[in-house]
């Protein structure tokens, strides 16, 4: 079974400084899908970033931006010009290729002081 | 707008009182899916669904029940809540098939158990 690992349960960074949020998994697949929410105090979940194993270029959205080492298996979130905003859990999430299921991280909480 | 509902937000009940979370899609996916969410463990899947009259146990099925009798409902039930259940729980739904899709995730329940 896969698993996704978080090692940092609390993150800090001083407002329009960079963070990096850490996050390993384990996999015997090849072609896998991998994912980060943010989870703000209202709850919601909401889709980050996602990157698919089989392409080498890293994901980017904005200000997020992701490094992916297949080989380490290791996918890290990096937020830049960090924001208020960006106050929140966030949670790394893997899926299979060709099965739906997300198998989640315990989650970072990430707060910015200002 | 496309979304994800779920009924209710909040709920405090106490045990054995039967109790039905509804999700309800309007996106027509196939796939659907109940993970809860607890401190420290991220989110669990439940249950899930690839179509009507189809489900399967996800990774914490026990006390709990689904149906998929239409496209775009897959209501949770608790027959006989106990505390340990008390969580916030989340339905989530995607498009299905083998492409990755992003599932887009309900607002949250938040259940009490007494």
């Amino acid at each position: 079974a896969q698993t996704v690992t978080q090692s940092q349960p609390e993150m800090s960074v001083q407002e329009a400084e960079t963070v990096t949020l850490s996050c390993t998994y384990d996999t015997s697949e090849s072609d896998y899908y991998l994912f980060w929410y943010k989870q703000p105090p209202s709850r919601q979940m909401i889709l980050v970033i996602r990157q698919e194993a089989y392409k080498q270029q890293n994901a980017t959205e904005n200000r997020f931006s992701v490094n992916f080492q297949k080989a380490a298996k290791s996918f890290s979130l990096k937020i830049s010009d960090s924001q208020l905003g960006d106050a929140a859990m966030y949670f790394c999430a893997y899926r299979s290729y060709g099965n739906e299921k997300l198998t989640f991280g315990t989650g970072t909480r990430l707060t910015i002081i200002p | 707008e496309a979304q994800v509902t779920q009924n209710p937000r909040y709920l405090i009940t106490v045990t054995g009182k039967k109790l039905t979370v509804t999700c309800s899609q309007n996106m027509n996916h196939e796939y659907m899916s109940w993970y809860r969410q607890d401190p420290g463990l991220g989110l669990r899947q439940i249950y899930y669904s690839m179509n009507v009259e189809v489900t399967d146990k996800g990774d914490v099925p026990e006390g709990y029940k689904v149906s998929r009798k239409e496209k775009r409902n897959f209501p949770l039930i608790l027959e006989s809540p106990s505390p340990n259940q008390t969580s916030l729980y989340f339905c989530a739904s995607s498009l299905g098939g083998i492409g990755g899709d992003t599932q887009y995730f309900g607002p949250g329940t938040r259940l009490t158990v007494l």
